[in-house]
């Protein structure tokens, strides 16, 4: 199986900073890497795919990166709406699996 | 848009059978992949397996003796049965849409959540 470790587990920041979330992979998945959005008491949604390809309605201060094992979701001025957990899934391996997730929280 | 809506028991007895329909709205389970996902207390995700357009499944090894996805497409309904359930599969189960030749998860259901407690 493909592990996927996410860092930090928390993060607390105010409002207006901006962040970097780290997914690495336990080998090297060119470019499989997808990340999604959990708000409280709501569903995942995606919000990057392909490492760093836009998904039609997802703010524009969310951006990805990375190839390899190393990743980063990276969020420009995290707005209030934006505390959340966020976890990635690779689908290089047909058996896909997720992060452990990061949890945004506020400051 | 598609929608997907998860049904079934909240509350399962250890041993028996876990089983939860997802009805579909907006697009025909004739096209794509469809999949079921868990959330486990502590925020544990684990994908479960798919059945595609086809009808085709792919599992997770880790479930493989356990788990069956079926489908009725008169009804554009998937199901899933999870066999011989212990306390361990306490979880959220989301339905979900995969897209990409079942690479990502592009839509979910909102979940249910499943006891295992005798």
């Amino acid at each position: 199986n493909i592990v996927l470790t996410q860092s930090p587990a928390t993060l607390s920041v105010t409002p207006g900073e901006s962040v970097s979330l780290s997914c690495r992979a336990s080998q090297s998945i060119s470019t499989s890497i997808h990340w999604y959005q959990q708000k409280s008491n709501e569903s995942p949604r995606l919000l990057i795919k392909y490492a760093s390809q836009s998904i039609s309605g997802i703010p524009s201060r969310f951006s990805g990166s990375g190839s390899g094992t190393d990743f980063t979701l990276s969020i420009n001025r995290v707005e209030s709406e934006d505390f959340s957990i966020y976890y990635c899934q690779q689908s290089y391996s047909s058996l896909y699996t997720f992060g452990a997730g990061t949890k945004l929280e506020l400051k | 848009e598609v929608q997907l809506q998860e049904s079934g028991p909240g509350l399962v007895k250890p041993s028996q059978s876990l089983s939860l329909t997802c009805s579909v709205t907006g697009y025909s389970i004739t096209s794509n992949y469809w999949g079921w996902i868990r959330k486990f207390p502590g925020n544990k995700m684990e994908w479960m397996g798919y059945i595609s357009y086809s009808g085709s499944t792919s599992y997770n090894p880790s479930l493989k003796s356990r788990i069956s996805i079926t489908r009725d497409t008169s009804k554009n309904q998937f199901f899933l049965q999870l066999n011989s359930v212990t306390t361990e599969d306490t979880a959220t189960y989301y339905c979900a849409s995969q897209t990409y030749y079942g690479s990502i998860v592009g839509y979910w259901g909102q979940g249910v959540m499943v006891t295992v407690s005798s």
